[in-house]
């Protein structure tokens, strides 16, 4: 299986900054299609996870724009522009590369 | 607006065979891809099958002899089957449906789009 690595697993943040989570995948995601198979998740406290960016880069329906994924290959980054109180949880990296699909350990998010 | 709901027991002993149902509201399950992922107590996500609109399945191997999803079109459910319980697959278990998006130039992914709230399944002796 391909093991998904999240960075860091406790984020501290200022409502206002930027903040990035990095994803690392054990083999590559990119597909000869140019895209990169991966997936960010947050799961916020006492919810059910609700997705964020797919195929990498790509935002959801209803995703706010300072949400914003990067990275190629094995290596991605999620960033968000400027954090608002809305956006505490746990955050997850989701590899569809390859079955099965599975999951970085998640970022645990919340203001300083 | 669709809804995801998971119905069944929350307790069960070891060797005990775990029936879980997931109520679609507002949508068909003749749509769509359709899952089950659980969540052990402070560990990562864990996927468990899929199953399409016309019955085809796909298994994690590490659950698959263990595990059977189906679909009944008639009541708009889809269900997990988990024999052979242990107290390692003590977890939240989710269903969820696959949005199917289609990206130039005809590229067809899928990601889980919708969740249902998860229920807790304890197994203990």
């Amino acid at each position: 299986d391909i093991v998904m690595t999240q960075s860091p697993l406790s984020l501290p943040v200022t409502p206002g900054e930027p903040a990035s989570i990095s994803c690392r995948s054990s083999q590559s995601l990119l597909r000869t299609n140019g895209y990169n198979y991966l997936d960010w998740y947050l799961q916020r406290p006492g919810q059910s996870p609700q997705v964020l960016i797919y195929l990498g880069s790509i935002r959801a329906s209803g995703v706010p724009d300072r949400f914003s994924g990067s990275g190629s290959g094995t290596d991605f980054t999620l960033r968000i522009s400027r954090v608002e109180a809305e956006d505490v949880g746990v955050y997850y990296c989701m590899q569809a590369q390859q079955a099965p699909r599975t999951f970085g350990q998640g970022t645990k998010v919340e203001i300083k | 607006q669709v809804q995801l709901q998971e119905s069944g027991p929350g307790l069960f002993k070891p060797s005990e065979t775990l029936t879980l149902t997931c109520t679609v509201f507002s949508g068909s399950v003749t749509t769509h891809y359709w899952s089950w992922l659980r969540q052990p107590p402070g560990d990562r996500l864990e996927w468990i099958a899929y199953i399409d609109h016309s019955g085809d399945t796909n298994y994690n191997p590490s659950l698959k002899s263990r595990t059977t999803i189906s679909l009944d079109t008639s009541k708009n459910q889809f269900s997990l089957r988990l024999n052979s319980m242990t107290a390692t697959d003590t977890a939240m278990y989710y269903c969820a449906r696959l949005f199917r998006a289609v990206q130039p130039p005809a590229i067809t992914y899928h990601y889980f789009d919708l969740w249902g709230p998860g229920t807790l399944v304890t197994v203990s002796s």
